[in-house]
């Protein structure tokens, strides 16, 4: 089965930019989407398709996707950035998604 | 606006069952499939299955077949889940999702605010 690979912990200082990256076989092929959930809270869709965002979601979220290796960058980070945040594909073939282990942001 | 409206928490022994709803309000019901997604205590999200609201088709997660039941009732646009045999490792937090996009790429635009499960003799 599709595997995603994230590292556990990410931390940046405040203003400054953090990337979250999301490892999968030739997962440029595939459409990556990104969740943040701060605790205690159910996740927040915050890019689909790779590169887009959602109503509501500051510009200074962003995504990309090549080769084997898709990354959420969050500019000018700030302390209510601090979540952990999951990948997500479609596995069309079984019809089901998987998730990535998820990241915890922390803002130093 | 949509909204996903589940039910309350719940406490089960183990072997008992449990029947989480989601009521979604907002969209119209048949048109978008909903997935059920938990989370351990301190851990990740596990898919656990989803059901096409619209012919109630479902597909479950390996892990949980012969043990769960996803059903909608469009009348109403409630979504449930039935979970049944509950084990300890149960324990968690059951979310329902909104399924979005192209039927090769889903994602989830919309999530219930979660309903805790613990399952303790």
């Amino acid at each position: 089965s599709y595997v995603l690979t994230q590292p556990p912990s990410v931390s940046v200082a405040p203003g400054q930019t953090a990337r979250i990256t999301c490892e999968g076989n030739n997962i440029g092929s595939k459409s990556v989407h990104w969740y943040q959930q701060k605790p205690g809270q159910a996740p927040l869709l915050v890019v689909y398709d790779d590169t887009d965002r959602p109503s509501g979601i500051p510009e200074r979220f962003s995504g990309s996707n090549s080769g084997n290796t898709a990354t959420l960058t969050i500019s000018r980070v700030a302390a209510g950035d601090e979540a952990d945040y999951f990948c997500q594909v479609w596995e069309s073939s079984a019809d089901h998604p998987v998730f990535g282990g998820g990241t915890k942001l922390t803002v130093l | 606006q949509v909204h996903l409206v589940q039910s309350g928490a719940e406490v089960k022994k183990p072997g008992a069952s449990v029947k989480v709803s989601c009521k979604a309000s907002g969209y119209t019901f048949i048109s978008y499939g909903i997935s059920w997604v938990r989370q351990a205590p301190g851990q990740g999200l596990e898919w656990m299955g989803w059901i096409n609201a619209h012919n109630g088709n479902t597909n479950y997660a390996q892990k949980f077949q012969g043990r769960v039941t996803m059903t909608t009732e469009t009348s109403t646009s409630i979504a449930y889940l039935d979970l049944r045999s509950l084990r300890s490792d149960d324990t968690a937090v059951y979310y329902c999702a909104r399924h979005q996009g192209d039927f090769s790429a889903y994602y989830f635009d919309y999530w219930g605010q979660g309903t805790l499960v613990t399952v303790s003799s």
